[in-house]
């Protein structure tokens, strides 16, 4: 009964470093998503995925990049950390989009500073 | 494109006063419209939705929204607010893609 799994919880990081954010899901959803969250300023989409090996862009994708080689995990990676990366990430999952029942289910998300 | 407009960044509210949470949302085909809830330091959680039908909806933790169509707004409501609704909340309008697109979000503030 894990859901929407996430890791690390917090991390810090130094300008031009690199890292992976771990998202993985046990419900055998087919779409999955990585959102960043700033205060006052909802939550954007980063990257999306509607199944294993097709991945998309979303609102915000400049500095990220993702993979999905299995339905269970949707890496979000990093490769030249910037301050304006730093943020609160969220990875979610659902279903099917056709089924408009579908809701999202959240991690509980990455607390991630760059300095 | 869909847009969602929340009015109020902050709200701050009594212990067992009512409470209404504005959204307003822009979009140019169907809509189906979302409330989510999120506790300090936790993930989003689904509050209730609208897809069709009846426009008042209900939702988890004595929630409601109504859906007016001609002004297009999806305001959230509860008659009597507890401690533990302190949090965020979101409103959020699915394409057709399911990709959500979120407000700003308003802070619930439950004083005694």
């Amino acid at each position: 009964n894990a859901g929407v799994t996430q890791t690390p919880k917090f991390r810090i990081l130094k300008i031009g470093q690199s890292m992976t954010l771990q998202c993985t899901q046990d419900m055998n959803h087919n779409y999955m998503y990585w959102y960043r969250q700033d205060p006052g300023m909802g939550l954007k989409l980063i990257y999306y995925s509607v199944g294993a090996g097709i991945t998309d862009k979303g609102e915000v994708p400049n500095g990220y990049n993702v993979s999905r080689s299995t339905t269970e995990d949707f890496p979000l990676r990093l490769e030249l950390a910037a301050p304006s990366q730093t943020s609160v990430y969220f990875c979610a999952s659902s279903y099917q989009v056709s089924s408009y029942n579908s809701p999202l289910h959240f991690g509980n998300g990455t607390r991630l500073t760059v300095t | 494109a869909q847009s969602v407009t929340q009015l109020d960044s902050q709200v701050p509210v009594f212990e067992e006063a009512p409470v209404e949470l504005r959204c307003n949302y822009s979009s140019s085909v169907s809509v189906y419209l979302f409330w989510y809830v999120q506790y300090p330091n936790q993930g989003l959680q689904l509050l209730l939705k609208y897809l069709s039908g009846s426009t008042l909806v209900k939702g988890i933790n004595g929630f409601e929204a109504e859906f007016n169509k001609s002004q297009t707004s999806f305001h959230l409501r509860k008659p009597s607010v507890h401690i533990s609704d302190t949090a965020e909340y979101f409103c959020a309008v699915k394409d057709s893609w399911g990709k959500l697109q979120f407000g700003a979000g308003t802070q619930v503030v439950v004083t005694p």
